[in-house]
């Protein structure tokens, strides 16, 4: 699976909008960007998902570049319960390592009063 | 509603002693897998598997086993547990016939071995 790199952390005030960026240049065809927050220490959840077009869910939206190098995660209205890490995983779209999430770092983010 | 459910939460327990995690999803999902999380090293996979009877290695399985006898269960067997097995554990599950589907986690055990 493609490596992805992401900041570290990220600051956000109440109301505004999160834009979380990731870079993923090795990222082959059939490879899906995959964004997951974990909140604490609670299981991972799924946030959002694309492979080339942008993607828009009740909770954020996904903008990939047209060379698919880097994508964005947008949360529209950033709330304090949004505080929490965003990981952004590359995923194969088949093979034995298809249901393999491989999470790096991530970037912890903080929503602000 | 869809999940995936994990016991205990908590377990203190003490090196050597025979443990088992367990891990169940209502999904009829193929896909089940087993991670482990501890500071710096993030999210790890321990085992996987891909079907009823179908279980292979993920990247740290070592002191752990894994069963999948059931399609919605998938266990996690620490034989003699050791103190560097202390962490916090998550069960996943995703079905393997929809491509892009997404994975759900479990709420988590925490596991501590003294």
């Amino acid at each position: 699976d493609a490596k992805t790199t992401q900041p570290t952390s990220m600051d956000c005030a109440e109301g505004r909008a999160a834009n979380l960026p990731c870079n993923h240049s090795t990222i082959s065809g059939n490879e899906y960007v995959y964004w997951y927050r974990q909140i604490h220490s609670q299981g991972p959840q799924y946030i959002i998902h694309g492979l080339k077009n942008n993607e828009t869910n009740e909770m954020a939206s996904l903008i990939i570049t047209e060379d698919r190098k880097s994508s964005t995660l947008i949360l529209p209205h950033a709330t304090l319960r949004d505080t929490a890490v965003y990981y952004c995983i590359v995923r194969a779209a088949g093979g034995t390592s298809y249901g393999k999430l491989t999470f790096g770092q991530g970037t912890i983010l903080t929503v602000h009063p | 509603e869809a999940q995936v459910t994990q016991n205990p939460r908590y377990l203190i327990t003490v090196t050597g002693k025979k443990l088992t995690v367990t891990c169940s999803q209502n999904m009829n999902h193929e896909y089940m897998s087993w991670y482990r999380q501890d500071p710096g090293l993030g999210l790890r996979q321990i085992y996987y598997s891909m079907n009823v009877e179908v279980t292979d290695k993920g990247d740290v399985p070592e002191g752990y086993k894994v069963s999948r006898k059931e399609k919605r269960n998938f266990p996690l067997i620490l034989e003699s547990p050791s103190p560097n097995q202390t962490s916090l554990y998550f069960c996943a599950s995703s079905s393997l016939l929809r491509t892009g589907d997404e994975a759900f986690f479990g709420q988590g055990t925490r596991l501590t071995v003294v």
